[in-house]
């Protein structure tokens, strides 16, 4: 049963282009939460999706980012004209079931913006 | 959702138990207390979790006091490759990740 998995795992873009990070979940998992981590700091949440909705986005930037986990396919992590504020590692997590249900990671997507 | 309170960092001799402390004092009757850790950069990986009582896996064991204001995980034989940061983690809803406990296991 493979894991989750997040492509690519080094994504380098300049200034002003666009990002996109892919999850897939763990089978039979129909929940995702993306985090982001900056160098030397814990993982701090940005998004919860449930198949074709958005359940909770209070961790996402107001500007620039959003995601969607559309019925058939990964999960993605759009963001549009990065900055270098943006570098960063990005996880992506799944669960069969909702909030009460231990999150599985994937090996994140590391972002570099020049 | 609770906040925790880490040390950040313990030095353990391999071999030996390794006990890692999390305060959880605003906790609330419907969250739980889950354990994760994060080896170098590698994505998190889920250790152990428990609501009220202490539970043990194949990897560690948690102890939660009685008021479940504060809890223990313990390695119970700690090796090199239990070296990483370790997150003591409450929750109802999403998951908040603190700095977590930088367990450095030694020869």
């Amino acid at each position: 049963n493979a894991g989750v998995m997040q492509n690519p795992r080094h994504l380098v873009r300049r200034r002003g282009q666009e990002a996109r990070l892919r999850c897939s979940p763990m089978k039979g998992h129909s929940h995702v939460y993306w985090y982001r981590q900056l160098p030397e700091e814990g993982l701090k949440f940005m998004v919860y999706l449930q198949k074709e909705n958005i359940i909770d986005e209070s961790g996402m930037p107001k500007e620039r980012f959003s995601a969607e986990f559309p019925k058939e396919g990964p999960s993605i992590l759009r963001i549009q004209q990065v900055v270098r504020g943006d570098s960063a590692a990005y996880f992506c997590a799944s669960s069969w079931g909702g909030r009460d249900n231990e999150q599985f990671f994937g090996p994140g997507t590391r972002l570099t913006v020049l | 959702d609770a906040k925790t309170t880490q040390p950040p960092s313990m030095d353990c001799a391999e071999g030996r138990a390794a006990n890692l402390p999390c305060n959880h004092s605003t906790i609330s009757g419907n969250e739980y207390v889950y354990w994760y850790r994060q080896i170098h950069s590698q994505g998190p990986q889920y250790i152990i979790h428990g609501l009220k009582n202490n539970e043990t896996n194949e990897m560690a064991s948690l102890i939660i006091t009685e008021d479940r204001k504060s809890s223990t995980l313990i390695l119970p034989h700690a090796t090199l490759r239990d070296t990483a940061v370790y997150y003591c983690i409450v929750r109802a809803n999403k998951f908040y990740f603190g700095s977590g406990t930088k367990l450095n296991v030694k020869p």
